[in-house]
């Protein structure tokens, strides 16, 4: 399940199954997206990214979907490893320059065994 | 080989001193970050150095000084420390975001500052 709030939202899957990780992006003229890994103690790592002139991107287990419209972002994961246990953000950029990445607040992905 | 490598990785210190945070990365990038993340997870840019000039500072407080002297190299100076400044900063880097091209962060594995 998924729980909100003061603390870090989590989303707690079964070894196994598919995991979606939701993100809602804050400027609409954001033209490309990345989904990062953050493990315990380590930096956040480059999972998958997209551009605003597509709306789907699959990678190696990961897909990331873009809806402009709604200005959203979503991660799945298929088949969800105890590996894939770590905080999942988002960020939005636009590259003409701007030298700046914005970062989504974060979901922390639990995978029970 | 590490490609963006901070030092020190955790550091303790009492407010009111003065420390600083290294940065440097191999990947032959121009553009170099200073992020801040809170208790919450929370990533925030506070800075960007795009060839040693100051591109971005994002209304962070003046007793935090950047000093790029090249631009394989960024540190993070900070001056009378506050209890608020505990936090994980992290260094990145990435190519020229003025290329064509998309250009990925790459981070370093963090700072971890606690302020007494």
């Amino acid at each position: 399940g998924e729980s909100v709030g003061l603390h870090l939202p989590t989303l707690s899957v079964q070894e196994g199954d598919n995991s979606i990780i939701n993100c809602a992006y804050s400027n609409s003229a954001s033209d490309y997206f990345i989904w990062y890994k953050q493990e315990s103690g380590k930096g956040p790592q480059f999972i998958i990214d997209i551009r605003s002139n597509m709306d789907k991107r699959q990678g190696q287990r990961v897909t990331v979907l873009l809806n402009k419209t709604v200005k959203h972002l979503s991660l799945q994961i298929a088949a969800t490893q105890p590996g894939d246990s770590a905080v999942y953000f988002c960020a939005e950029t636009l590259l003409s320059g701007t030298y700046k990445y914005i970062f989504g607040t974060g979901t922390r992905l639990k995978v029970l065994a | 080989d590490t490609a963006v490598s901070q030092t020190p990785k955790y550091l303790v210190t009492q407010m009111g001193n003065d420390k600083s945070i290294k940065c440097e990365q191999n990947l032959g990038h121009d553009t170099m970050y200073w992020y801040k993340q809170d208790s919450k997870k929370f990533l925030k840019i506070m800075f960007s150095y795009n060839n040693k000039e100051l591109i971005i500072n994002e209304t962070v407080p003046n007793r935090f000084s950047p000093k790029s002297p090249d631009k394989a190299h960024l540190n993070l100076h900070i001056n009378s420390l506050e209890l608020g400044d505990s936090a994980v900063y992290f260094c990145a880097s990435s190519q020229d975001m003025r290329r064509e091209g998309a250009n990925v962060l790459t981070f370093g594995a963090g700072s971890r500052l606690t302020v007494l």
